[in-house]
């Protein structure tokens, strides 16, 4: 398997712009994470699913955050509009039991 | 609320040198403690100690967790410059696969 796979690496864009980032789970695991990782705040979970149904939101900033898991293999975050408080790498994750496997993450630039 | 927090926040080491990592914690329904190494890149999975007083080791890491003073401490002997990175801590509980996270401690090992 290829790990995690997240698109685009890196995202460079200007407030008031639509951003949408996408992951990729690993084949088989049925949780999929969405955080978000700063120098102030460190490693935040956004959000996270099971079996493609979000179980948890309670970490996602505000209504300018949405995410959806459509199929098993397919997980976006969209951020609208983007502010540049925004600019921080966001990860994706998979799990099938506790241990998470991370994938290389967003690089997201708000100007 | 969850709550992990590691220290030191940074440390500047020589090679050959042996290093220990502090994570503690307060969780309410406490299922298992995480170390991840994260390098420039997503974090990647170290270990997972749920008993306390059992010590996992792995080559020259080596970590062991005190469920009783909600503690736990991450060591490294025989420290090489590839041991540079950040080492992060998270616990998870029986809520669900969330996993919360510390601040992380940020290693240097100089040669």
């Amino acid at each position: 398997d290829a790990g995690v796979i997240q698109s685009p690496r890196h995202e460079v864009t200007e407030m008031g712009q639509e951003v949408t980032l996408r992951c990729k789970p690993i084949s088989g695991h049925d949780y999929l994470f969405w955080y978000r990782q700063t120098m102030m705040r460190g490693l935040e979970l956004l959000i996270y699913f099971n079996n493609n149904v979000p179980i948890d939101d309670s970490g996602m900033p505000e209504d300018r955050f949405s995410a959806k898991m459509p199929n098993a293999s397919f997980s976006t975050l969209k951020i609208q509009p983007s502010e540049p408080r925004d600019s921080a790498v966001y990860f994706c994750a998979s799990s099938l039991t506790d241990e998470q496997f991370f994938g290389p993450g967003t690089r997201l630039t708000v100007l | 609320e969850d709550k992990v927090v590691q220290s030191p926040l940074s440390l500047v080491v020589h090679e050959g040198d042996t290093v220990t990592l502090n994570c503690s914690y307060e969780v309410t329904n406490f299922r298992s403690l995480l170390w991840y190494k994260q390098e420039k890149k997503a974090p990647t999975f170290l270990f997972m100690l749920t008993s306390s007083g059992i010590e996992k080791k792995s080559g020259r890491l080596s970590s062991i967790l005190d469920k009783k003073e909600l503690f736990s401490i991450l060591n490294i002997t025989a420290t090489q410059t590839g041991d540079s990175a950040v080492y992060l801590c998270a616990v998870e509980d029986f809520g669900g696969n969330m996993l919360t996270f510390g601040g992380g401690t940020r290693l240097m090992v100089k040669p």
